[in-house]
């Protein structure tokens, strides 16, 4: 139990519609990262967040877009969604930004694009 | 080319074997993560090194910075430590992930 939460677990979309995936940080985190996983592969990092603003990011396009609320949730948001956008998306949390922290694993949300 | 390299690939052991999966990366980075992946995604943070050595249970971590290079060992392996495990690098405001290591322990 990691204290970072996601929902929806389980999300079907057609190709061309939006997309939003929420994450529930532990409180006191400031910052939070998404990862999107494909089936079989390891993860790849999209976007990460520290007090409500973009830190960094990863060779993903702009249709990929997040937001970080003062309450420790964030969101991933994907517009013009692609069949390729089919993955388990995860986001993780930390204390802060920095070398020592821990982040914390969310179960995930399995996006399936049709 | 991917910035971090995991080998083995797959790995099954006996019930009481000692086990290492290694992670090669080759940029420049401020820590390195193992993460251990279960069937149905959910990922918990083993260990987070920045230099030498972190020993939890009976999982061990090492990095060499200077050769980019570090193993993780499991010892007295159990069917419980089946799981994909994750190597992943922390560089400048960017994250690489190596494509795991599929650990299968038989009883």
């Amino acid at each position: 139990e990691t204290g970072v939460t996601q929902s929806p677990t389980h999300l079907i979309k057609t190709r061309g519609q939006q997309v939003t995936l929420r994450c529930s940080s532990q409180s006191g985190h400031n910052t939070v990262s998404w990862y999107q996983q494909a089936l079989g592969q390891g993860p790849q990092f999209i976007f990460q967040y520290y007090r409500e603003e973009e830190n960094g990011r990863g060779n993903f396009p702009p249709r990929f877009s997040g937001l970080q609320f003062p309450n420790y949730s964030s969101e991933l948001n994907v517009n013009a969604l692609e069949l390729d956008d089919s993955a388990l998306y995860l986001c993780a949390s930390s204390l802060a930004l920095g070398i020592q922290e821990t982040q914390y694993f969310g179960p995930g949300t399995r996006l399936l694009v049709l | 080319k991917n910035e971090v390299e995991q080998s083995p690939q797959n790995l099954t052991a006996q019930e009481g074997d000692f086990i290492t999966i290694n992670c090669s990366y080759s940029v420049g980075i401020s820590a390195l993560h193992w993460l251990q992946q279960h069937p149905g995604g959910g990922i918990v943070s083993l260990f987070m090194l920045s230099s030498g050595k972190k020993k939890h249970g009976r999982l061990i971590a090492t990095i060499n910075i200077q050769e980019k290079h570090s193993s993780l060992h499991i010892t007295a392996s159990h069917p419980r430590d089946s799981a994909v495990y994750i190597c992943a690098v922390e560089g400048w405001n960017q994250f690489y992930f190596g494509t795991g290591t599929s650990l299968t322990v038989i009883p």
